[in-house]
């Protein structure tokens, strides 16, 4: 079975700075996709970086980057140059098993103090 | 980008009625199409999976009598809400899957329901 674990349930980062959310996954699939979303309290899942278990290179998207690690099964979003409107619930999911499901983890609330 | 849209955004019903919320694929086609629920602070569970065509398949203790879902086109996927109870008062999120490389999802602006 597939499992994201996010252990920080709520993190705090002032403006301007980077802040690290951090995603472990459990996985015996050898091909498999990683996802982060950011959803705001508007209730809307917003796509924001993937990476795949293939890929050598970290993903990168914008201010986002996903530091894989592969050995260690993590897959943790760094969101560089914070901005206010950065503040949401940011999910980390796993896409495998014949990439079928999306299982997510549960959640980590981040707030950007100015 | 993908544009899936969901109806309604918020929906008030009384007590052992139904509710019909309807996930729609603006751009693209989805073969696939997935439906989640939400409880207030907490994570999206998936409760099933749309298949066009074929019958939903439905994770482990969702009840398929209570949630029914038609996915009667590749750019149409409906949930019903069944008598309908104050617990099943949750945001429900639909999501439709592209046959891009990365087999991304791209979800809807979800439903509020709320059972009086």
């Amino acid at each position: 079975a597939q499992k994201i674990t996010q252990t920080q349930p709520g993190m705090f980062v002032q403006e301007k700075e980077a802040v690290t959310l951090d995603c472990t996954y459990d996985t015996s699939d050898q091909s498999y996709g990683l996802f982060w979303y950011k959803q705001p309290s508007s209730g809307e899942m917003i796509f924001l970086i993937y990476q795949g278990s293939y890929d050598e290179q970290n993903a990168t998207e914008g201010r986002y980057s996903l530091n894989f690690q592969k050995a260690r099964k993590s897959a943790n979003l760094v969101i560089s140059a914070s901005q206010l409107g950065d503040s949401a619930m940011y999910f980390c999911a796993i896409l495998s098993g014949g990439y079928n499901k999306l299982i997510f983890g549960a959640g980590t609330r981040l707030a950007v103090h100015p | 980008g993908a544009v899936v849209s969901q109806h309604p955004s918020r929906v008030i019903c009384k007590s052992g009625t139904s509710v019909k919320i309807e996930c729609r694929s603006l751009d693209f086609q989805a073969t696939t199409m997935f439906w989640y629920r939400q409880f207030p602070k907490q994570s999206l569970m998936l409760m099933a999976t749309s298949n066009e065509g074929s019958k939903a398949t439905y994770e482990q203790g969702v009840e398929k009598d209570k949630f029914l879902i038609n996915h009667a086109s590749l750019t149409l996927s409906t949930l019903t809400v069944t008598s309908a109870h104050p617990e099943d008062s949750s945001f429900y999120i639909c999501s439709a899957r592209d046959r891009g490389p990365t087999y991304e999802q791209y979800f809807g602006p979800g439903t509020r329901l709320t059972v009086t």
